[in-house]
């Protein structure tokens, strides 16, 4: 069981948005904002897709978005498209049991 | 433009040894954190360990202290993983990646690995 709570699947036709949530607790997302979002098509190696809750690193599409509220961390994906289609981890930063960084189950985003 | 490229698939037999390696280039290797992430087969991610070249200072997740040993060359760039003991739970998809740091309880702890090599294929079995 991984310590942060993601649905194990959600899916949206081209053009449309979709949300990804992680759930964790006070010891990790509700009181840092050091969650990250990963993006791992089959077979690939993953790719950072936000980091600090709602960061883009260069080169990545503003159509992904991050936000936090409370214990929950969401990542946006609005204009869907067929490449979004993939695995995505969130982690986060947690001081539960010691400090350390935990990531969750992935959810897998289907394309229709 | 940063690239890891990371060396090629591993089959092993338990209690055999093993190092695994990652060439890093396009940034400055010294000066930047370099880990490495487990994936068991169709699970997630997991941290395994962190090393900062310039002065080899390393950081181990809990679950992984005293099961691996990460360490850095600066004279070629590369940072390495190794097994003394292989299990068959060690077969996983192995990659390396770098890291951003948050320092906490004395040691530092990967908040983001930004970017990552094309993995390593570890097989153990008898």
């Amino acid at each position: 069981q991984s310590a942060l709570t993601q649905p194990a699947s959600v899916s949206g036709s081209p053009g449309q948005s979709v949300t990804i949530s992680c759930t964790g607790t006070s010891s990790d997302v509700g009181d840092y904002n050091l969650v990250s979002w990963y993006q791992q098509h089959p077979g690939k190696a993953p790719k950072l897709m936000i980091y600090d809750v709602s960061k883009r690193p260069s080169g990545v599409s503003n159509r992904f978005s991050g936000s936090k509220s409370g214990n929950t961390a969401s990542l946006s994906i609005s204009g869907l498209q067929p490449e979004d289609e993939a695995e995505y981890y969130c982690s986060s930063y947690t001081t539960s049991n010691t400090f350390h960084v935990v990531f969750g189950g992935g959810t897998k985003l289907t394309v229709l | 433009e940063v690239q890891l490229v990371q060396s090629g698939a591993e089959v092993k037999k338990p209690g055999e040894s093993l190092k695994i390696s990652c060439k890093a280039s396009g940034y400055s290797f010294t000066n930047s954190w370099i880990g490495w992430v487990r994936q068991m087969p169709g699970k997630g991610l997991e941290w395994v360990a962190i090393v900062y070249p310039g002065d080899s200072d390393t950081s181990y997740s809990p679950s992984f202290q005293g099961q691996v040993t990460i360490s850095a060359d600066t004279s070629i760039s590369t940072a390495y993983l190794q097994w003394s003991s292989l299990k068959a739970s060690d077969s996983a998809m192995y990659y390396c990646a770098t890291a951003r740091t948050h320092y906490a309880g004395g040691r530092y702890i990967p908040i983001s690995f930004d970017d990552w090599g094309q993995g390593t294929l570890v097989t153990v079995s008898s």
